[in-house]
């Protein structure tokens, strides 16, 4: 199995600043998904990342899948408070179709 | 377009019973795993059904089974509970023809083992 390194785990920033979340593993993934879960609910996917180097934006959001595929990161512009959630990583295996998930980050924007 | 749902939402056990907790994909998906998360951590991986065969297998024990039936619905059976199975279980669904496993997760069932 390979495995998913999240960081930070915790993250407590206020309203209009900048974070990045980092996604990293010394395995390569076919894909790279990134979640956010709300308390007592399921995840639910943000983006797919799949070629090396890509780039992906979300309104504020920007996602980016490592050259290499074993890395990925989030970067959250100008976060407001509906912003708060647990993020999640997760990347398909090259042995196919079963997602390894990294710890989460539990990111609070105060207001 | 239906999303994936779960059934029950909550449930709580004694120790040693068995459980079977169900899933329905979403609409045009084949393929349905099973995560079981941990409070505070990401899912973990328990299976993986299509066609309905088991296709993949975490690092479960025997005490956890599953199946799929023909219109895609699933369960998942935990024989003899323990305190630690205590968790909430997710169910995913996807197309396998997609070629990547963009899954869409069910809002889960919450299991409390006492």
């Amino acid at each position: 199995t390979q495995l998913l390194e999240q960081s930070p785990q915790f993250l407590s920033i206020q309203e209009g600043e900048n974070l990045t979340v980092y996604c990293n593993s010394s395995s390569v993934f076919s894909s790279l998904q990134w979640y956010r879960q709300e308390p007592g609910e399921g995840p639910v996917l943000l983006v797919t990342v799949v070629t090396g180097g890509e780039v992906k934006k979300l309104k504020r959001l920007t996602f980016q899948f490592g050259d290499a595929r074993k890395d990925s990161s989030l970067h959250i512009t100008a976060a407001q408070p509906g912003d708060t959630g647990l993020y999640l990583c997760a990347g398909e295996e090259t042995s196919g179709s079963r997602l390894t998930f990294g710890e989460g980050t539990q990111l609070t924007v105060n207001p | 377009d239906a999303g994936v749902t779960q059934s029950p939402t909550h449930l709580i056990k004694t120790r040693g019973q068995q459980v079977t907790l169900r899933c329905s994909p979403k609409s045009g998906h084949d393929t349905v795993s099973w995560y079981q998360q941990a409070l505070g951590q990401g899912p973990q991986f328990i299976f993986q059904y299509y066609e309905e065969e088991e296709r993949q297998r975490g690092n479960f024990p025997d005490r956890f089974s599953g199946h799929q039936f023909p219109n895609y619905s699933s369960e998942l059976n935990v024989n003899a509970l323990l305190l630690g199975d205590s968790a909430l279980y997710l169910c995913a669904s996807s197309l396998a023809a997609s070629g990547y496993y963009e899954q869409y997760f069910g809002p889960g069932t919450r299991l409390t083992v006492t």
